[in-house]
């Protein structure tokens, strides 16, 4: 019972690197979701994708792009990494519309 | 939009006192609540769920009641222990203009001494 599955788990950059978060789940989910937890803060939602082939911008989208791949896959991509961007990042997914949401572990980002 | 706010924390409670964690929402329609639990180190794990007025979500002796006519779901427990220290957070999803998203509130952290 893998659930939601984030990769990589812990991950440090330079100032102006790129990276790709991956997220893939095994629920048949229609949405997906990845949202960015700072220390003291709640979660604050970057994009969302309610069922494959569409995305959304969330709250904080600025320096993020996403990859709606599949119905299983969903990936963070940050394509010129700043130190504003450390953080915790959550991927999750949910059936769809007022259902609750599965999360991975998290992907702990640290720009330096 | 919609939107959740909650209680700010921290809240430190001694083992075996009663809990109450404040939760109010905004929202046109009728959307689902959440309650969720996230332990250190770890993701988010969903506590309890409510989609209807008046329903009660209860999980691990912890309970909350959707209230249309407040716009509140209040977190509480009866008797805590100290492994219930963790951050708890408010949330809802649905309603007539959210789409599929899921709004969080803030957390709340709840420390809980022997």
């Amino acid at each position: 019972n893998a659930g939601v599955t984030q990769t990589p788990k812990f991950q440090v950059l330079k100032t102006g690197q790129s990276m790709t978060l991956q997220c893939a789940q095994d629920m048949n989910h229609n949405s997906m979701y990845w949202y960015r937890q700072d220390p003291g803060m709640g979660l604050r939602l970057i994009y969302y994708s309610a069922s494959e082939g569409t995305t959304d911008k969330g709250e904080v989208p600025n320096g993020y792009n996403v990859s709606r791949l599949n119905k299983r896959e969903f990936s963070l991509r940050l394509e010129s990494a700043a130190p504003s961007q450390t953080s915790v990042y959550f991927c999750a997914s949910s059936e769809g519309v007022g259902t609750e949401a599965f999360f991975g572990q998290g992907t702990r980002l640290t720009v330096v | 939009g919609n939107s959740v706010t909650q209680m700010e924390g921290p809240v430190t409670l001694s083992e075996e006192a009663f809990l109450t964690i404040n939760c109010t929402y905004t929202a046109t329609g009728y959307p689902s609540l959440f309650w969720y639990v996230q332990y250190p180190g770890e993701g988010l794990q969903l506590l309890l769920k409510a989609t209807k007025a008046d329903d009660k979500g209860s999980n691990k002796g912890f309970e909350a009641t959707y209230r249309k006519e407040t716009t509140s779901f209040h977190l509480e427990k009866g008797s805590v222990q100290v492994s219930d220290s963790a951050v708890y957070f408010c949330a809802l999803s649905g309603g007539y203009s959210s789409a599929s998203k899921i709004i969080f509130g803030s957390g709340t952290r709840l420390s809980i001494r022997p």
